[in-house]
């Protein structure tokens, strides 16, 4: 069974550019969040997907876009990057939206931005 | 608003030692609460989790009760390991108005376990 699959693993990209990170979910499961995590922080709430549709939103700006597919992945874009931007992003799925279902997380993304 | 608040790290202790993490919350609604722990150089993984007032959420010899009266979730084990070395993360789950679930979550406390 699956778990969470994210790529790449790691990243380095220059101020100013674009960069695209993707996340296959969990077999058995239809809703992507993402997430950032600064060094030493804890995950910081982007978005979430459902339905391919973003249902919330996170405090992010709009240079933070994302995508859900039909066979539910997703991928988080981010423009114009800034050196602020550098972290772990953490993708997470989950069954539904009930409140009690647990996200299942994957080994995310470190991002660096010089 | 919702909010988590844990205590603050390095927490650091010999092995066989006990373990208390403090978590308290501020939440609107009857939130669910949970546990996640983070290994060096991996994702978040659940620990545990309790749904509701006076539930036990239990794991790997981790456990940690919903208490709604004095709105804490504290984490404790009665003999740690070296392995349980790694990030903790308290976290709160709450449903807005449009049936959207999104988690709230502490800072995190760092473990480190001598043998």
């Amino acid at each position: 069974d699956a778990g969470v699959t994210q790529s790449p693993t790691h990243l380095i990209k220059t101020r100013g550019q674009q960069v695209t990170l993707r996340c296959s979910p969990k077999s058995g499961h239809d809703t992507v969040s993402w997430y950032q995590q600064a060094l030493g922080q804890g995950p910081q709430f982007i978005f979430q997907y459902y339905e391919e549709e973003e249902r919330q939103r996170g405090n992010f700006p709009d240079r933070f876009s994302g995508h859900q597919f039909p066979n539910y992945s997703s991928e988080l874009n981010v423009n114009a990057l800034l050196l602020g931007d550098s972290a772990l992003y953490l993708c997470a799925s989950s069954l539904g939206q009930g409140s009690g279902s647990p996200l299942h997380f994957g080994n995310g993304t470190r991002l660096t931005v010089t | 608003g919702n909010s988590v608040t844990q205590m603050e790290g390095p927490v650091t202790l010999s092995e066989e030692a006990f373990l208390t993490i403090n978590c308290t919350y501020t939440a609107t609604g009857y939130p669910s609460l949970f546990w996640y722990v983070q290994y060096p150089g991996e994702g978040l993984q659940l620990l545990l989790k309790a749904t509701k007032a006076d539930d036990k959420g239990s794991n790997k010899g981790f456990e940690a009760t919903y208490r709604k009266e004095t709105t804490s979730f504290h984490l404790e084990k009665g003999s740690v390991q070296v392995s349980d070395s790694a990030v903790y993360f308290c976290a709160l789950s709450t449903r807005n108005a449009g049936n959207n679930r999104k988690l709230i979550w502490g800072l995190g406390t760092s473990l480190a376990v001598n043998p």
